[in-house]
């Protein structure tokens, strides 16, 4: 079984509509990290989570909120989708010991599409 | 300006081939670098680190230059299931070492 896994995989939903993407981790890691990812420009980072009472925001985190309700679980929410947010988002966790950076290691990946 | 710019390709090299790839940071307090490899359709994976004294594993080789703040990647003896993006990544120690990733750079190679 994957280590980090999302749902959903693919979701194509309406202006103006709600969404929730849900992310699991089973690797045990206290970190845990929203990205979306457009063509041409990389992946960038929408929230962030150290550990279950601390949410962050990253570079986009505008039109978008997050909760961490355990620590295998991170959650982002669209409270109103709007077409630019179509784009691939991953989650991504990584573990805070060892050292000044650790490996993130990223979920599957959900295509949102926001017509 | 992009704060980690890559050439988007694509790469397009013939099985064997040597191939290379730039990556340049504008930040010049990053710490940390790295080589993710994304295929189609599919999460990024780290691929390497990259040390200041450069460093190798197996055909891949990763090299760093902090004076002119630009990163490398060597592909030697390419093969057809080397063909995917390849994201050159940084981190400084501000925010818990937080990823800023390059757009990417794609490589096909080709039979």
């Amino acid at each position: 079984d994957a280590d980090v896994t999302q749902t959903p995989r693919n979701r194509i939903t309406k202006t103006g509509k709600r969404i929730m993407l849900e992310c699991s981790q089973t690797k045990g890691h206290d970190r845990m990290y929203w990205y979306r990812q457009d063509p041409g420009l990389g992946l960038r980072l929408i929230y962030y989570s150290f550990d279950v009472k601390d949410i962050n925001k990253g570079e986009i985190s505008d039109g978008y909120s997050v909760s961490r309700q355990a620590q295998a679980k991170f959650s982002l929410s669209l409270e109103s989708a709007i077409p630019n947010q179509t784009a691939l988002y991953f989650c991504a966790t990584s573990d805070s010991t060892g050292g000044t950076y650790n490996e993130q290691f990223f979920g599957p990946g959900t295509r949102l599409t926001v017509l | 300006r992009k704060e980690v710019e890559q050439d988007p390709g694509p790469f397009n090299v013939p099985e064997g081939a040597t191939v290379a790839f730039n990556c340049t940071y504008s930040n010049s307090a990053s710490q940390s670098f790295f080589w993710y490899r994304q295929d189609c359709r599919k999460e990024p994976k780290l691929l390497m680190s990259v040390y200041s004294s450069g460093n190798e594993d197996g055909r891949f080789t990763a090299q760093l230059n902090r004076a002119s703040q630009y990163i490398s990647l060597l592909i030697r003896d390419s093969k057809l299931s080397d063909s995917a993006t390849y994201l050159c990544v940084v981190t400084n120690n501000n925010a818990g070492n937080m990823l800023t990733f390059g757009g990417g750079t794609r490589l096909m190679v080709k039979p």
